[in-house]
């Protein structure tokens, strides 16, 4: 059973343009959502995370928005540098359990 | 301060064959995940410990795999006897409280594959 699903599968980029990253999770108990940034032949790392209390969170240039009625959360990438290219994972949380998102590749082009 | 270690971080064997990945967290983490990925998907938990105690076993395929983490420190995983299918990145993480929303700190994993 697939509790989050996470579109697009891949995501091209230019310099300087926005990347967003769309999450949809199914269980209500979810409690905890991050989204970590995976760079080939590395682990996954935590990028940012958000309570389902609030509806945004922006670190630097990443921002989480959250909208709990519709079981829906997003990661927004402003001013998308190349460096930025890799693989994001949302995640959902309850209790210390993390079912994560398939994955979204992004490719930011210089 | 030294990440969480994973060896080996590359292993190819035949089918039928066992094989063990090992891993020492972050010093301090009482919390340990052993993930599998495969590729094109994101980490599914195949089991969480609390120090000593397998809190979370539920998805581990308790027919051909198993796991320990004796002293509460490091952690085996090992496959026996290995199938096809089982070729992926077997990933290892911590954390410093389970059941509290801390971070997951991952290692680089290890690559298997399964002949």
């Amino acid at each position: 059973q697939q509790q989050v699903k996470q579109s697009p599968q891949s995501l091209i980029v230019q310099k300087g343009g926005i990347s967003i990253i769309n999450c949809a999770y199914e269980n209500t108990a979810f409690d905890y959502f991050p989204w970590y940034q995976q760079f080939p032949g590395k682990g996954p790392a935590l990028l940012i995370a958000i309570r389902p209390d609030v509806s945004e969170k922006k670190e630097g240039r990443f921002t989480i928005s959250f909208n709990k009625s519709a079981k829906q959360f997003s990661l927004h990438i402003m001013d998308s540098q190349p460096g930025d290219s890799a693989t994001y994972f949302c995640a959902a949380s309850y209790a210390g359990k993390s079912t994560f998102g398939d994955g979204t590749t992004l490719t930011v082009k210089p | 301060e030294a990440g969480v270690v994973q060896s080996p971080r590359y292993k190819i064997i035949e089918k039928k064959q066992p094989v063990a990945f090992w891993c020492n967290p972050i010093s301090g983490h009482n919390t340990l995940y052993w993930y599998l990925q495969n590729l094109g998907q994101g980490p599914e938990l195949l089991i969480r410990y609390e120090n000593e105690e397998a809190v979370d076993d539920s998805q581990l395929p308790k027919d051909r795999f198993s796991a320990e983490r004796l002293k509460g420190v490091d952690s085996t995983l090992k496959i026996q006897p290995a199938e096809l299918g089982d070729s992926a990145v077997y990933l290892c993480a911590s954390s410093s409280e389970g059941g509290k929303h801390n971070e997951q700190f991952f290692g680089p994993g290890t690559r298997l594959t399964v002949l």
